[in-house]
């Protein structure tokens, strides 16, 4: 049982380069969620998705595309790169009316 | 704008001290929770009170919840060193399944 995965660990972009973070978990989650962190700062919420097939946005969506294609996976998309999108990427999942979180290990993303 | 608001920042004791942090938040919850980061880690969950719950208890650690202040404090008692990590409060926006987490309060535990 590994819970929630991130895939990949670290990446290094260039301004206007794009790429997937993928995010999976064996624990049949119903909703899923991307967040970001900046140092000395807490999480702030990106997209999240409440079942397979649906997305919505949250606090910080702009830059950011998701998809749920398949309940176990939600993929966060950044099309064209930023500076500002310099973070650490949070991937976390819970179970229906459960409310507590799981969270994988972070994918640290600089853009330059 | 971030939901919830921990105080202090930062929060240095001894260890076998107790400690408390707070956390403030704006709209009407459903219910709250605190996490836990280790440096540069995932976020550990470690309880969640409801908005019909006052206080609530786990091993060391009581949170309270004041609904007409908006307000919880966590309170973590005979504090070891491998408490050392940073403590967020996360509030659901209620009626939807978001979730907003506060900025943290940053607690160090020496030896």
């Amino acid at each position: 049982n590994a819970g929630v995965t991130q895939t990949p660990k670290f990446r290094v972009l260039k301004t206007g380069q794009s790429m997937t973070l993928l995010c999976a978990q064996d624990m049949n989650h119903e909703y899923m969620y991307w967040y970001r962190q900046d140092p000395g700062m807490g999480l702030r919420l990106i997209h999240y998705s409440v079942g397979e097939g649906t997305t919505a946005k949250g606090e910080v969506p702009d830059g950011y595309n998701v998809s749920r294609l398949k309940k176990q996976n939600f993929l966060l998309g950044l099309e064209s790169a930023a500076p500002s999108q310099t973070s650490v990427y949070f991937c976390a999942s819970a179970g229906f009316e459960s409310y507590e979180q799981y969270f994988g290990p972070g994918t640290r993303l600089t853009v330059t | 704008s971030q939901q919830g608001e921990e105080d202090p920042q930062a929060l240095s004791i001894q260890e076998g001290e107790n400690a408390t942090m707070n956390c403030s938040y704006k709209t009407s919850i459903n219910n709250l929770q605190w996490y836990r980061q280790n440096s540069g880690r995932g976020l550990v969950h470690l309880i969640l009170i409801r908005s019909n719950e006052r206080e609530k208890h786990s091993g060391r650690l009581r949170v309270t919840l004041d609904t007409s202040k908006k307000s919880s404090s966590l309170l973590i008692t005979a504090s070891r060193a491998a408490d050392t990590a940073s403590y967020f409060c996360a509030t659901d926006i209620s009626g939807t399944y978001k979730y907003i987490f506060g900025t943290g309060t940053r607690l160090k535990v020496l030896a």
